[in-house]
């Protein structure tokens, strides 16, 4: 079964440290996420992109973030300074088009100390 | 804003019970409604998921059902068993289009007691 792969798995940054994180996409897919999820809290939403530019972003998703996809495969997520309120475990998911499920990567658990 | 509240926050079963676990949302436009288990430090999972324009959907153990006009959806799990075990998400999206973001439940932990 396809998957969408997350890498590191594990980051540990200091705090205003820039981190990316890195997400492979199911390869026929085309639309692709970003979520976070604090210790213990729900999932919560920050960006999604298709065709090459972001198409919605939520209030968390402010300017020390961005999202790249840099050469037809791998997705990024860049935090520019990172906070201490920044550590959670970041997931990405990609969707296939007329269809609603995601597949969600395994995760990035970043610790900002 | 967009919102779903989900409950309970915690829930114990004895193995072979039924578990029920309920949301709601308040965006009426929303029209896809998926269910997520997570285990421990693991990603969340897809177990089920129901569309609007239906009212109930089964596979196996596991059932959600959907009332649009109360906005409520709730899954149901059958004959629970310890495996079973685990953080159960709700989420609601509006569906199609180039966002359809999820908008996730608060999470329900499910301890299921052999």
């Amino acid at each position: 079964e396809p998957e969408v792969t997350q890498t590191p798995s594990h980051q540990v940054t200091q705090m205003g440290q820039e981190v990316i994180l890195r997400c492979v996409p199911i390869s026929n897919h085309l639309y692709f996420y970003w979520y976070r999820q604090i210790l213990g809290q729900k999932v919560e939403f920050l960006v999604s992109f298709y065709n090459n530019e972001i198409s919605e972003k939520s209030e968390i998703f402010d300017d020390q973030f961005s999202v790249e996809r840099p050469d037809g495969s791998n997705f990024t997520l860049k935090i520019r300074s990172t906070k201490l309120e920044d550590s959670a475990m970041y997931f990405c998911a990609s969707r296939d088009r007329g269809e609603n499920g995601y597949t969600f990567g395994s995760g990035t658990r970043l610790t900002v100390v | 804003g967009e919102n779903v509240e989900q409950h309970p926050s915690t829930l114990s079963v004895q193995e072979g019970d039924s578990a029920v676990i309920k949301c709601t949302y308040s965006d009426s436009a929303s029209n896809y409604f998926p269910w997520y288990k997570q285990e421990l430090g693991k990603r969340p999972q897809l177990i089920i998921d129901i569309r609007s324009n239906v009212g109930e959907k089964k596979d196996q153990r596991i059932a959600v059902t959907l009332n649009k006009t109360a906005k409520h959806f709730s899954l149901h799990i059958t004959e629970t068993q310890p495996e079973d075990s685990a953080v159960y998400f709700c989420a609601a999206s509006k569906g199609g289009g180039a966002t359809n973001k999820l908008i996730f439940g608060t999470g329900t932990l499910l301890a299921v007691q052999p």
